[in-house]
């Protein structure tokens, strides 16, 4: 069975730090992995989507990459900000199935 | 964005209880889902519904009881819950092909009494 892991599970940072989010997952059979951020009481927000064939998408001031192979993913933020405080999750989706990590929280400092 | 909505967003109920919650998306996806989300777990998928038919059921007890009678409509209907069933109940859709994201509701907070 798929299992999702995301590290670290908190992390705290200062205004204007740009900062890494990772993500790994046991089984590289899957479709693609996508990232979310849901505000406390909210639902998931998608922010990224990388197909299995591809190795980074970039929105804005984020970008994910991904090593199918190592089962690895990673969310970059640049220039952090206040408003980017939340819990930032991934999924991988190897056919119905969609895998979520626990997520990591993040608070932005100002 | 409204793209996936659902109600009700707040429900406090019984162990005895009958109630149904509601999903209504109009992205025209083909795939909705229920998820369950409870604090310090990861998301757990409980059904999938691809044009309507339900495709995946991760061993969800029988007092959950999905029903999709369109592709823009997802219910779920609960009966005789129990406390451990108090969570964030999160809809989701997609295109059935999967290359697409998903797109969540914000949830109904179900407490069972």
């Amino acid at each position: 069975k798929q299992e999702v892991t995301q590290i670290p599970a908190a992390l705290s940072v200062p205004e204007g730090e740009n900062l890494v989010l990772n993500c790994s997952f046991t089984d590289s059979a899957i479709y693609n992995l996508q990232w979310f951020r849901q505000d406390p009481g909210k639902g998931l927000t998608s922010l990224l989507l990388i197909q299995s064939s591809q190795r980074e998408q970039t929105s804005g001031r984020l970008n994910a990459s991904l090593d199918k192979s190592s089962g690895r993913s990673t969310l970059y933020i640049a220039a952090s900000q206040p408003g980017d405080s939340a819990t930032y999750l991934c999924a991988v989706r190897p056919g119905n199935q969609f895998y979520f990590g626990t997520g990591t929280s993040l608070t932005v400092i100002p | 964005e409204t793209g996936v909505t659902q109600t009700p967003r707040h429900l406090v109920m019984g162990m005895t209880n009958k109630k149904s919650l509601k999903c209504e998306q109009h992205l025209g996806h083909n795939a909705m889902y229920w998820y369950k989300q409870s604090a310090k777990k990861p998301l757990e998928l409980m059904f999938v519904y691809s044009l309507e038919e339900r495709v995946e059921n991760n061993s969800v007890p029988s007092r959950f009881s999905p029903e999709c009678p369109n592709s823009s409509h997802l219910f779920l209907h609960l009966h005789t819950l129990q406390p451990e069933d108090s969570a964030l109940y999160l809809c989701a859709s997609s295109t059935r092909q999967g290359r697409q994201p998903q797109h969540f509701g914000d949830g109904t907070r179900l407490s069972i009494l």
